[in-house]
């Protein structure tokens, strides 16, 4: 059964701090890793990382595929509080004639003053 | 504002009944996918439907059905309901099978069971 795994499950951290959350997964076919930002209504897509884009970067926010690890981390720098959320890591696997998409519980992170 | 559209917002009924919960894709996308999000158990895959047809199953319970019409629009059918039925019910959309093209998600549906 595929497995995706996020770590830590909920972090504090004060306004302008580093953080860097961490996804692991097993999968059969794997084809692609997506990160996404739940506040309070419907996950927004952040990235999607393949075996021929392993790193991408926007603005604050950065991602990496280390697909010999089976893992990604997802970093944001200068922390505010609008980053507050949870943000879930997903994996894209084949299934023989279609795709499915495995999410992690997510990791909450809370951005205080 | 992600376009794909989902209603009702929130859904309230007692158990043993059923609910018709409806999802409109973006414009444009062939693909619909819908979860349950439940506060211990994170985001479940439930179906997939690309263009009409069932592509994909996941977690999904027999009580459930799903279809997507002729207009790409999509309707998850809950039926038996039970009081662990309880969750928020996502909609997404994506232009083909995920090959390489990220979800996106509707605001959901709360559903809850009384």
């Amino acid at each position: 059964e595929d497995k995706v795994v996020q770590s830590p499950l909920s972090l504090v951290v004060h306004e302008g701090d580093t953080v860097t959350l961490n996804c692991s997964y097993e999968v059969t076919n794997f084809r692609s890793l997506l990160w996404y930002k739940q506040e309070k209504k419907a996950p927004t897509f952040l990235f999607m990382l393949t075996s021929s884009g392993i790193e991408k970067k926007s603005g604050r926010l950065s991602s990496i595929l280390d697909k010999k690890e089976l893992s990604s981390i997802l970093n944001i720098t200068a922390t505010q509080t609008g980053d507050s959320a949870i943000y879930l890591c997903a994996v894209v696997s084949n299934t023989g004639t279609a795709s499915k998409l495995t999410f992690g519980t997510g990791t909450r992170l809370q951005v205080t003053l | 504002d992600s376009g794909v559209t989902q209603t009702p917002k929130h859904l309230i009924t007692a158990t043993g009944q059923r609910v018709t919960l409806r999802c409109s894709p973006r414009s444009g996308d062939l693909s619909v996918y819908w979860y349950q999000q439940s506060l211990d158990q994170g985001l479940q895959f439930l179906i997939h439907y690309y263009n009409g047809e069932e592509r994909a199953k996941g977690n999904i319970l027999e009580r459930f059905s799903a279809q997507q019409f002729p207009d790409l629009h999509s309707e998850l059918n809950l039926s038996s309901l039970e009081l662990g039925d309880s969750a928020l019910y996502f909609c997404a959309s994506s232009v083909n099978s995920l090959r390489n093209q990220p979800q996106h998600f509707g605001d959901g549906t709360r559903l809850s069971i009384l």
